[in-house]
């Protein structure tokens, strides 16, 4: 059964650091993995999608890597800012026949002013 | 594109009442999926539906629990009888094959 943990849970950091969002999974079987932005009170916002084939994904401030042979994916954000405090999740789409998607459990991260 | 709708936004109900979430996916999208949201168990997948049919209810937690996808434009969440348990926030999904998955804003469901 394939398991998705995301470590930290939170993570508080000052305006401007860089920082590291990690993602591991149990079963390197998988088709692509997601990651997902979660502001309070809202739905889930896609940031990057990575294919099990690519290595890596960069959109704006965001990079996104992926082993799938170690079964870990890292989200790094650039010069963070307080607009990027929300809850992270990163999601594994199994392989095969199936097109599930199992979810981490999610980094809630804040960015202070 | 207007994204996945859900409604209603908030639904407040009492124990043993029936609840009725709706969603309409993205126009396009052949796969449609109902999550769970809970500050326990985070999201866990219900079901999902490929074409109107579903593939897989493994999630689906009680008999309570239903869910119809009548067309492709189309699908609700059913919970009768409700109970206090079942309060969580419940979302809405699509996708066009394998590619990203798109989400509505969710439901929240408050059963007393």
């Amino acid at each position: 059964k394939q398991e998705v943990t995301q470590i930290p849970a939170a993570l508080s950091v000052p305006e401007g650091e860089n920082l590291v969002l990690n993602c591991s999974f149990t079963d390197s079987a998988i088709y692509n993995l997601q990651w997902f932005r979660q502001d309070p009170g809202k739905g889930l916002t896609s940031l990057l999608l990575i294919q099990s084939s690519q290595r890596e994904q960069t959109s704006g401030r965001l990079n996104a890597s992926l082993d799938k042979s170690s079964g870990r994916s890292t989200l790094y954000i650039a010069a963070s800012q307080p607009g990027d405090s929300a809850t992270y999740l990163c999601a594994v789409r199994l392989g095969g026949a199936t097109n599930k998607l199992i979810f981490g459990t999610g980094t809630l991260l804040a960015v202070q002013p | 594109d207007a994204g996945v709708i859900q409604s209603p936004r908030h639904e407040v109900t009492e124990m043993g009442q029936e609840v009725t979430l709706r969603c309409k996916p993205i126009s396009g999208h052949d796969y449609l999926f109902w999550y769970r949201q809970t500050m326990m168990r985070g999201l866990e997948l219900l079901i999902y539906f490929n074409n109107n049919v579903p593939i897989d209810d493994s999630g689906m937690p009680e008999d309570r629990f239903s869910a119809k996808m009548p067309n492709a434009s189309f699908s609700t969440l059913k919970i009768q009888p409700s109970e206090p348990r079942d309060s969580a926030v419940y979302f809405c999904a699509s996708s066009r094959g394998r590619s990203p998955l798109h989400f509505g804003n969710g439901t929240r469901l408050t059963v007393t």
